[in-house]
């Protein structure tokens, strides 16, 4: 069975504060891993794809990583408006085209 | 602006109800989704629809049932037999089922 977990369930900086949120995963054949931004009482927004080992993306004060087991989203000197719970998905291939996703990170920037 | 609607942002509906909840998309995707998000855990997919015509059940299909007459629109009804409808819903879509899920603003629904 697919599983995602992210740590910490929540994670409180001070404004400036680098830190990085992690995302675990046991799946069959890794389609894709998906980075998402959920602010209170809204959709999620997409922030990155990563598809194989070793594969870097940035945004900003974002960067996602990824490795066989894992990825990492790291937040360099944030800023009180990236407070948001961020959520990990990942897809697998041949045939199963659902997401399966972590329960989320909920993150806190204090100024 | 391309993007996906969904409507009602908040709906309450009496016990033994069914309810629809709408999702538009002009994004021109083939895909659709519909997930269920309740506090402490993940998203869970309720019925996805790769096609015009064609749709599967999640994980969680029981109680719900969904169309899919045109590729810009996905409703879910949510029926009586769903034991335990208040959770925030969520559409999403996407160019095609193994490309990047976008998602809608969602829907709050709860049972009175």
């Amino acid at each position: 069975e697919d599983q995602v977990t992210q740590s910490p369930e929540a994670l409180r900086l001070q404004e400036g504060e680098s830190s990085s949120l992690n995302c675990s995963y046991t799946v069959s054949g890794l389609r894709g891993l998906f980075w998402y931004r959920q602010d209170p009482g809204k959709g999620p927004e997409f922030l990155f794809t990563l598809y194989s080992a070793g594969e870097e993306k940035e945004k900003e004060r974002l960067k996602a990583t990824l490795t066989k087991k894992e990825s990492f989203l790291h937040i360099t000197a944030p800023k009180p408006e990236d407070s948001a719970t961020y959520l990990c998905a990942v897809g697998v291939n041949f045939g199963n085209e659902k997401l399966t996703f972590g329960t989320g990170t909920r993150l806190t920037i204090i100024p | 602006d391309g993007g996906i609607t969904q409507s009602p942002k908040y709906l309450f509906r009496k016990e033994g109800q069914n309810v629809t909840l709408s999702c538009e998309q002009n994004l021109n995707h083939d895909a659709m989704y519909w997930y269920r998000q309740d506090p402490g855990q993940g998203l869970r997919l309720i019925y996805y629809s790769q096609i015009v015509n064609d749709f599967q059940k999640g994980d969680i299909a029981e109680g719900y049932s969904v169309s899919r007459e045109k590729k810009e629109s996905f409703p879910l009804t949510v029926t009586s037999a769903q034991k335990n409808p208040t959770a925030f819903y969520l559409c999403a879509s996407s160019k095609t089922s193994k490309d990047t899920q976008y998602f809608g603003p969602g829907t709050r629904l709860t049972v009175l």
